[in-house]
């Protein structure tokens, strides 16, 4: 059972320019989870999703940061108009549903490097 | 400010020493989770102690949970060089989403 999957691992943009960062969920996994974390610091929650619903999107910059998680395919964070602060390593994890005692423990991808020029 | 602060933020010990780290938080929560974090890569799940839960162990990892304190501690028995990493605390805040609120992190160095 592979992991929760990210790619592309490293991702250069320019000011300006749009980043898609993908994030494909542990296989059985319906909710997904996108954090930010920036350097020397800890993981900052973005956004929660389940397929084709945005569940909790409060951690999530107003403007130029949407996520989606279609039916098929991979969950995509995506950045319009970067600019320097954006630069962060970006992480999902996922795991397989509330339980029966709360929330299960997630599961997290190796991250996607963003780096601003 | 924080949910998750862990303490000492840095911590250096000789292999074969036992590591503690201390994570508080704020709200009330239904479990806490630690995490570790290798220099640049992803997080790695370690343990998950819920509400109800006091300790747990796991292999050389020992957990505890004091909810009236708010607090929790993580301890590494019998340090490895290989245990050099960054530790985190999360909890859900009592969410009903499970996002996590990690703490600043400790960071763990375990000389050879």
């Amino acid at each position: 059972n592979a992991g929760v999957m990210q790619n592309p691992r490293h991702l250069v943009r320019r000011r300006g320019q749009e980043a898609r960062l993908r994030c494909s969920p542990m296989k059985g996994h319906s909710h997904v989870y996108w954090y930010r974390q920036l350097p020397e610091e800890g993981l900052k929650f973005m956004v929660y999703l389940q397929k084709e619903n945005i569940i909790d999107e409060s951690g999530m910059p107003k403007e130029r940061f949407s996520a989606e998680f279609p039916k098929e395919g991979p969950s995509i964070l995506r950045i319009q108009q970067v600019v320097r602060g954006d630069s962060a390593a970006y992480f999902c994890a996922s795991s397989p549903g509330t339980g029966t005692s709360g929330h299960n423990e997630q599961f997290f991808g190796p991250g996607t490097r963003l780096t601003v020029l | 400010s924080q949910q998750g602060e862990e303490d000492p933020q840095a911590l250096s010990i000789q292999e074969g020493e036992n590591a503690t780290m201390n994570c508080s938080y704020k709200t009330s929560i239904n479990n806490l989770q630690w995490y570790r974090q290798n220099s640049g890569r992803g997080l790695v799940h370690l343990i998950l102690i819920r509400s109800n839960e006091r300790e747990k162990h796991s292999g050389r990892l020992r957990v505890t949970l004091d909810t009236s304190k708010k607090s929790s501690s993580l301890l590494i028995t019998a340090s490895r060089a290989a245990d050099t990493a960054s530790y985190f605390c999360a909890t859900d805040g009592s969410s009903n989403t499970g996002k996590l609120i990690f703490g600043q992190g400790t960071t763990l160095q375990v000389k050879p």
